[in-house]
């Protein structure tokens, strides 16, 4: 299993400014991935960061808007940046962890709660 | 991308009566079958999975089946509780596309 923890757990902001989400892992992983779940929606993901390269962003997500380190193999941060009221969401990273046979179960941060006023 | 659609949207039971939740997916290549519960406020956690050799795999009161070749898979609660009150996401695997959601509401 993994245990996840986020930073903040949620934030009140002001549109035009940014704010940096920080992801931490109790253990190495490879692959660790964004999601954004906007109210009453499903989980959508944003992209996914393997330490040591760029994060891989999925359709309608750009790099300038939503940069991403990963600096280790246990911490990531997401920036939501020049925010505006749209981008207020439930931020959550998560992780894969490998099972036998070849599969891997995820695991969820507690996620961020963003309000942009 | 896959698609990947939840039916229904939301459910309404009576406490201990089943319910039962279909997951249809469009990557014929999906392998892994999660079911993800997220009570509100909180983050989504496994409850059941299947793998693509298994038609249907029981954990107590939950039960996930397989059908490969409709691509499609479900999950049932039987004997439900007001517990069980939460929203529930199909995820297939290895794309990282969660289901529409669906949310079970037990009623006393």
């Amino acid at each position: 299993s993994a245990v996840i923890s986020q930073k903040p757990s949620r934030d009140i902001c002001q549109r035009g400014t940014s704010l940096t989400i920080q992801c931490q892992v109790d253990s190495q992983v490879t692959m660790m991935f964004w999601y954004r779940q906007q109210p009453g929606q499903s989980l959508t993901l944003i992209a996914t960061a393997n330490q040591g390269s760029e994060a891989t962003y999925e359709s309608g997500f750009v790099i300038d808007k939503f940069p991403i380190s990963r600096p280790n193999l246990t911490f990531s941060t997401l920036t939501v940046s020049n925010m505006s009221p749209e981008d207020s969401s439930i931020y959550l990273c998560s992780v894969e962890v490998g099972l036998a046979g070849n599969y891997n179960e995820q695991f969820f941060g507690p996620g961020t709660r963003l309000t942009v006023l | 991308g896959e698609n990947v659609e939840q039916h229904p949207s939301t459910l309404s039971v009576q406490e201990g009566d089943s319910a039962v939740i279909k997951c249809t997916y469009s990557d014929s290549a999906s392998n892994y079958f999660p079911w993800y519960k997220q009570e509100l406020g909180k983050r989504p956690q496994l409850i059941i999975d299947i793998r693509s050799n298994v038609g249907e795999k029981k954990d107590q009161r939950i039960a996930v089946t397989l059908n490969k070749t409709a691509k499609h898979f479900s999950l049932h609660i039987t004997e439900t509780q007001p517990e069980d009150s939460a929203v529930y996401f199909c995820a297939p695997n290895p794309e990282l596309t969660f289901g529409t959601g669906t949310r079970l509401q037990v009623t006393l």
